[in-house]
C-alpha cells in the first residue's frame, strides 16, 4: 500500500530532551516536507526537500532539523524542544514533474507532540 | 509575506444542493493549486490539484482557476453529509530556489441533512 509512515502517533516530552519524528514514504515521491498545524493558524510549511540532500526552510523552521540522506526518509529533529512547539505534526510527500508542478501530496497520520 | 486565504466558515449547505468554496492567493507566480479535504482528528487528503485556467472536473468535484484574478475555487456537487469537513486550499510557490506549498487556513463545510 502507497503510504507515508509517520513515528510516534503520540509523544509527551520534557523540555530540552531532544527527539526525532521518523517519516518515510514507500512511492518513491521527490519532494517532502513537515508541517505543524495549530487551531487558527492552520498547516503551516517547517521544511521541505525536493530530494536526496537538499532541504530547505519552509515558513516556520526555527527550533526544528531535518536531513534527506535517502530518499524515502525525511526525519523531523528537536534538538530541544520548548512548550511552544506542541503541536500536530504532519509529514508529506509528493511527485514532482520534470518542470516542476507538483502533484499533491499524500500525508502521514500525524505525531501529536506536546512538550511539558 | 505570501499567502492563501479562504472563508473560514462554517459554510452549511443542504444535502443534495452545490457547496462552492472559494481561495484566493498572493503570488502571481503560482503555478499548481490544490484542494484538501481534512476530517476531525484526520490527516488532510487530496481531492483535486489544478495547473490551467478554467475548470477541472473529477465526480461531483470541480475546481476553477483564474489566474487574472488569483481565484481558486471548489464546487461540489450533490453534497452529501459525508461530505461535512475542512477544505483547505494549497498553492505551490516557486521561484529564487523557493518551492513551497503553502495552505490557507480551511474553511469548515457543514452539509445539513
Amino acid at each position: 500500500e502507497a503510504q507515508v509512515t509517520q513515528n510516534p502517533r503520540y509523544l509527551i516530552t520534557v523540555t530540552g530532551k531532544k527527539l526525532t519524528v521518523t517519516c518515510s514514504q514507500n512511492m518513491n515521491h521527490e519532494y517532502m516536507s513537515w508541517y505543524r498545524q495549530d487551531p487558527g493558524l492552520g498547516l503551516r510549511q517547517i521544511y521541505y526537500s525536493m530530494n536526496v540532500e537538499v532541504t530547505d526552510k519552509g515558513d516556520v523552521p526555527e527550533g526544528y532539523k531535518v536531513s534527506r540522506k535517502e530518499k524515502r526518509n525525511f526525519p523531523l529533529i528537536l534538538e530541544s524542544p520548548s512548550p511552544n512547539q506542541t503541536s500536530l505534526y504532519f509529514c508529506a510527500s509528493s511527485l514532482t514533474k520534470y518542470d516542476g508542478a507538483n502533484y499533491g501530496y499524500t500525508f502521514g497520520s500525524g505525531t501529536r507532540l506536546t512538550v511539558v | 509575506q505570501k499567502e492563501v486565504e479562504q472563508n473560514s466558515g462554517p459554510l452549511s449547505v443542504p444535502e443534495g444542493a452545490i457547496a462552492s468554496l472559494n481561495c484566493t492567493y498572493s503570488d502571481r507566480g503560482s503555478q499548481s493549486f490544490f484542494w484538501y479535504r481534512q476530517y476531525s482528528g484526520k490527516s488532510p487528503e487530496l481531492i483535486m490539484f489544478i495547473y490551467s485556467n478554467g475548470d477541472k472536473e473529477d465526480g461531483r468535484f470541480t475546481a476553477q482557476l483564474n489566474k487574472a484574478s488569483q481565484y481558486v475555487s471548489l464546487l461540489i456537487r450533490d453534497s452529501q453529509p459525508s461530505d461535512s469537513a475542512t477544505y483547505l486550499c494549497a498553492v505551490n510557490i516557486t521561484g529564487n530556489r523557493d518551492d513551497k506549498i503553502i495552505f490557507g487556513k480551511g474553511t469548515r463545510l457543514h452539509i445539513l441533512p
